[in-house]
Order: structure tokens, then C-alpha cells, then sequence
């Protein structure tokens, strides 16, 4: 079975802050994914990246950054963690395949305070 | 991708069979159809994708219509566990994003 997991089930952090999340795969997909998931707004890609240091922004990247410099990890980078990046992240992969479902993490619960 | 459509919420007797549908009328011929379910404070689970054939695996079975504008997700002996929200999705081959609408809450009732 495919696992994805992040490193944090929750985290509180204040206003300013920079936060970093982390997405480890352990099934060698080449891509992978970060959402943000809001009452009423359903998932939001905010990031993904198909290769070691490749990224791509999704549809909400601003205030947010990535890196993967290992193929199986994928960070999630708030620069200045602001309230209304409260929300429930999620992490995902996928392999290559032109069909290969995507595969999620149990995700963060981050709160900015 | 193509917009699907959900009843919002569904009960189902434990140990019947339970049967999801979706309307994706506008999809188009490179488009798969997945199922994710998601239980609450948990990642969505992948469940089960096909193109156009019927597909089964150890979860459930899919039935996709002839003509592709609806389709079926069947859990053939729902338990307590199901409960969840199941999303229905359509995704164009290749594409490295997923769109979750609001789906369908299945209540699972002793």
C-alpha cells in the first residue's frame, strides 16, 4: 500500500512565523502534490512538483513556497504565516502513469494565531 | 475537467448494498472518472477510477454508462466504517491536478 505521511497531524502557530510542513512518499512517485482543504471550498491546489527540484504553482500559491530536493520528501513553506492560511493541509502522490491515482496523507491541521 | 453532480447526502441500511451516484454529462473521451471517499479529520482515500469498461477492486465496484454521462459507485456490503464522503471526480488523462466538489456524505445506519 502506498503511504504518505506528514509529519504533523497538528500544528499552532502565530502570525509571522514561518512554518514549514513536510510529505514523505514511500512508494518512489515522481509526483507530488500539496492542498489546502476549507469548509465550503473543497481542495485547492496550492503546489505540485514532478521531479526532484521541478515545481509547479497551483491555484493558490501565493504566500506559500516548495521544495523537494529528495524525491520521496516535499516541503511546504509558509514565509509569513498569516490567519487566514488556517486551514487543513494535505499532502499527496502520484507515479507517472498517465492515470495513476493520487494518494493522500491523513494531513495538518495548521492554525496561525 | 468535466463538472459532476452528487446527491449531497444518502443513507444506507449496514450490511445492504450501497450505490452513489454521479452525473459527469459534459465529460470527455480522455477523461477518467475516480471515487475518493474522505472519513472526517482524514486525508481522501483513493477508492477506486476507470475510463469506460466497468471496474472492481477489493472496495467497490464502479459502473460507468455506456454513453459515460453517469456513473456508479457500489459498495456491496456497507458497514459502519463507510461512513464518509464520497467524492466523484473526472480528470483528464495526464493532468497532475484533481477537483473535488462537494460530494456525497453516506450515512451507514446500524
Amino acid at each position: 500500500d502506498v503511504k504518505v505521511t506528514q509529519s504533523s497531524r497538528y500544528l499552532v502557530k502565530r502570525t509571522g512565523e514561518k512554518v514549514f510542513l513536510e510529505c514523505v512518499q514511500d512508494m518512489d512517485h515522481e509526483n507530488m502534490f500539496w492542498y489546502r482543504q476549507d469548509p465550503g471550498l473543497g481542495l485547492r491546489l496550492i503546489y505540485f512538483s514532478y521531479d526532484v527540484k521541478m515545481k509547479e504553482k497551483g491555484d493558490i500559491p501565493e504566500g506559500y513556497s516548495v521544495s523537494r530536493e529528495k524525491k520521496e520528501r516535499f516541503s511546504l513553506i509558509l514565509e509569513s504565516a498569516s490567519t487566514n492560511q488556517t486551514s487543513m493541509y494535505l499532502c499527496a502522490s502520484s507515479s507517472g502513469q498517465v492515470d495513476s491515482p493520487l494518494h493522500f496523507g491523513n494531513g495538518t491541521r495548521l492554525t496561525v494565531t | 475537467d468535466a463538472k459532476t453532480t452528487q446527491p449531497t447526502s444518502m443513507d444506507c441500511a449496514e450490511g445492504r448494498a450501497a450505490n452513489l451516484p454521479c452525473n459527469h454529462s459534459t465529460i470527455s473521451g480522455n477523461e477518467y472518472v475516480y471515487w475518493y471517499r474522505q472519513i472526517h479529520s482524514q486525508g481522501p482515500q483513493y477508492i477506486i477510477h476507470g475510463l469506460k469498461n466497468n471496474e472492481t477492486n477489493e472496495m467497490a465496484s464502479l459502473i460507468i454508462t455506456e454513453d459515460r454521462k453517469s456513473s456508479t459507485l457500489i459498495l456491496p456490503h456497507a458497514t459502519l466504517r463507510d461512513t464518509a464522503v464520497y467524492y466523484c471526480i473526472v480528470r483528464v488523462t495526464g493532468a497532475n491536478n484533481l477537483f473535488f466538489g462537494t460530494g456525497t456524505r453516506l450515512t451507514v445506519i446500524p
